[in-house]
């Protein structure tokens, strides 16, 4: 069976200050690794994916994750934390069943910028 | 460009209602995907379509029930509601062939079960 782990369900950090969330996976089968963010009251937003090409992805608003085999981790990152990244993030994973696959979805992170 | 269309956006019901949701999905999108997420939880799958046959079935209740329709919208029937079921249900679309499923997730649609 496939899953993710968020480590810590509330992350704060100070605005311009590095963002780390933490999503580490276990799957049979070689995973799709997907970021999305949620908005207080608000659809799920994707950030972005990996899958099997590069093992550093680039995503919107400056974040970005590594995937990494060996560590079975898939951390979201960004530089510089921004007020307005203050909110839900989501880890999530999926495979290529040929049909319809669909995601399951980690407990989630809370990111908090202060000032 | 065109997104996922949920509605209701808000649905208020009583214990033992029947509540009806509806998605329309992105054009050319033909897989559908059912979502619940409880007051600070994580997204739980329900139940997907793929060329409007069922696909996939999650921790769907048997109270509920959905289908896809030969347009492609989906809708999620919920019978008997219970103070439990006070959720947001997502509805997402993806092709089929789009890469372990990315899927596109529409606003939510939020039910209050009172």
């Amino acid at each position: 069976a496939q899953s993710v782990t968020q480590l810590g369900s509330h992350v704060s950090v100070s605005e311009g200050a590095l963002v780390l969330l933490r999503c580490n996976y276990s799957s049979s089968v070689p995973p799709y690794l997907f970021w999305y963010v949620q908005y207080p009251n608000q659809g799920l937003q994707l950030l972005l994916k990996y899958t099997s090409a590069a093992t550093l992805v680039k995503g919107i608003n400056g974040f970005e994750a590594e995937f990494k085999k060996s560590e079975t981790s898939f951390h979201l990152t960004k530089p510089s934390a921004h007020m307005s990244d203050a909110a839900e993030y989501f880890c999530a994973v999926s495979y290529d069943t040929g049909t319809a696959s669909k995601l399951t979805f980690g407990t989630g992170t809370r990111l908090q910028v202060t000032l | 460009a065109a997104g996922v269309i949920q509605s209701p956006r808000h649905l208020i019901k009583e214990k033992r209602e029947t509540a009806t949701l509806k998605c329309y999905p992105i054009p050319r999108h033909d897989t559908v995907y059912w979502y619940q997420q409880g007051p600070g939880q994580d997204p739980q799958f329900l139940i997907s379509f793929y060329e409007k046959m069922q696909s996939d079935k999650g921790s769907i209740p048997d109270r509920f029930s959905a289908q896809q329709f030969s347009d492609y919208h989906s809708e999620l029937n919920m019978s008997s509601l219970e103070l439990g079921d006070s959720a947001l249900y997502f509805c997402a679309s993806g092709l089929p062939g789009s890469f372990g499923g990315e899927l596109f997730f529409g606003e939510g649609s939020r039910l209050t079960v009172l």
